[in-house]
């Protein structure tokens, strides 16, 4: 059965440091992968996506960088953390032949 | 206008009585998801439908192709149904998720 394992589950980071999230997925091959954020008290917003290994799309600009070193691996990285990075971070899968998508637990980051 | 809308914003309610969270959307689209969202952050999807109507235990799912509209009912709600609820469409034109704000559910016991 397919399973998605993103990490940490919450982090407390401080301004200017690194950051770097991992997701990897189990069970299937050439999965679509997503990285999401919702900021406080609002909805979830796409980051990244990727259909490919070494294929990254931004949705939108900002301080943060995605990596995906294997087919199914899938990294959020910061050199510098701002305030304003604080949310939480959701990835998910999907197989781009049906509709169906999966979620990781998220994880919590706050920046201090 | 965003692509997708849920109504209510906020919804607090009494133990035992009939929910219903809205979603409406503009895009053209092959599936709808509700999903279910605690406080911790942790996401669970509830249903994903294409045509009809989805039943699972006090949840039900309908959605209105024509109308482009999906209702997420709770029956017998309960104190631990309390959580963000959130619909997301995945548009025909690509495969990407399309969500919504989040209705979030307070039920008072």
């Amino acid at each position: 059965s397919q399973t998605i394992h993103q990490w940490p589950a919450t982090l407390v980071q401080p301004v200017g440091s690194p950051l770097s999230l991992e997701c990897t997925v189990e069970g299937t091959s050439n999965p679509n992968l997503y990285w999401y954020r919702q900021a406080a008290g609002r909805g979830l917003q796409l980051l990244f996506y990727s259909v490919g290994i070494g294929q990254i799309s931004s949705e939108v600009p900002q301080n943060l960088s995605a990596s995906r070193p294997q087919d199914r691996q899938f990294i959020l990285s910061s050199k510098k953390l701002l305030l304003s990075d604080s949310g939480f971070y959701l990835c998910a899968w999907s197989d781009g032949q049906v509709t169906e998508a999966f979620f990781g637990q998220g994880t919590r980051l706050t920046v201090v | 206008k965003n692509e997708v809308e849920q109504s209510p914003q906020n919804l607090t309610a009494q133990e035992g009585e009939f929910i219903t969270i809205n979603c409406s959307y503009s895009v053209g689209i092959s599936a709808l998801h509700w999903l279910q969202q605690h406080p911790g952050g942790g996401i669970v999807s509830l249903f994903m439908l294409s045509s009809g109507k989805k039943k699972h235990g006090r949840l039900i799912a309908t959605i209105n192709i024509q109308e482009k509209h999906s209702s997420l009912h709770i029956t017998a709600s309960h104190p631990r149904d309390s959580a963000v609820y959130i619909c997301a469409v995945r548009s025909h034109s690509n495969y990407q998720l399309i969500w919504g704000a989040g209705t979030k559910l307070i039920i008072k016991p």
